[in-house]
């Protein structure tokens, strides 16, 4: 059974202790691994997309990782603005080609 | 800057009464999702338009719940009767489609009371 696990569930850092979360997957054909942001109460927010084991993507303070087995969304020296929900979803082969989401990792940056 | 429109963004009603809520996705985008999101838990699909065909809709509770795609545009999903357990976050997202990313609108929060 195709499954996503994200971990930790939550995670508090202090202002500027850089840091990453795990997304691990187990599912077949893997056609794009996504991550996305959430502020409580909105819709989650695009920020990456990698398709292949080594790939790796970045956007100001954030950068996202891929191998085989696993995706890290690396965090360097954030800011209490970096405070969300972070998610990833992997999308597989076949006919409908869905987008399955884990449960997402909350941080939280204290300034 | 192109978005997926959603309305209401909240939404209160009775147990066993009718509700529907709409989404426009961005314009040429083919693939439609619903997704419904509990409180602390990711996202989870309902259902799956390429254009106004359903491609997955397994996992859509279908002794209460409908979705349409008329024209492979905007999209409809209700509810009838609703359940105090239908009580979450309904969000819609679009894509181009094949391999690309899915952009999700603000949702709509739905209390069942």
């Amino acid at each position: 059974e195709d499954q996503v696990t994200q971990s930790p569930e939550a995670l508090r850092l202090q202002e500027g202790e850089s840091s990453s979360l795990n997304c691990s997957y187990t599912v077949s054909g893997l056609r794009g691994l996504f991550w996305y942001r959430q502020d409580p109460g909105k819709g989650p927010e695009f920020l990456f997309t990698l398709y292949s084991a080594g790939e790796e993507k970045e956007k100001e303070r954030l950068k996202a990782t891929l191998t085989k087995k696993e995706s890290f969304l690396h965090i360097t020296a954030p800011k209490p603005e970096d405070s969300a929900t972070y998610l990833c979803a992997v999308r597989i082969s076949g006919s409908a080609r869905q987008l399955t989401f884990g449960s997402g990792t909350q941080l939280t940056v204290l300034p | 800057e192109a978005e997926v429109a959603q309305s209401p963004r909240y939404k209160i009603t009775e147990k066993s009464q009718a509700v529907a809520f709409w989404c426009d996705p961005i314009s040429g985008h083919a693939t439609l999702y619903w997704y419904r999101q509990i409180l602390g838990q990711g996202p989870e699909l309902l259902v799956q338009f390429q254009d106004e065909s359903v491609v997955d809709d397994s996992q859509l509770p279908k002794d209460r719940f409908s979705a349409e795609r008329l024209k492979g545009v905007d999209s409809t999903l209700k509810i009838q009767p609703a359940e105090l357990g239908d009580s979450a976050m309904y969000l819609c997202a679009s894509s181009p489609g094949g391999v690309a990313e899915a952009f999700f609108g603000q949702g709509t929060r739905l209390t069942v009371v």
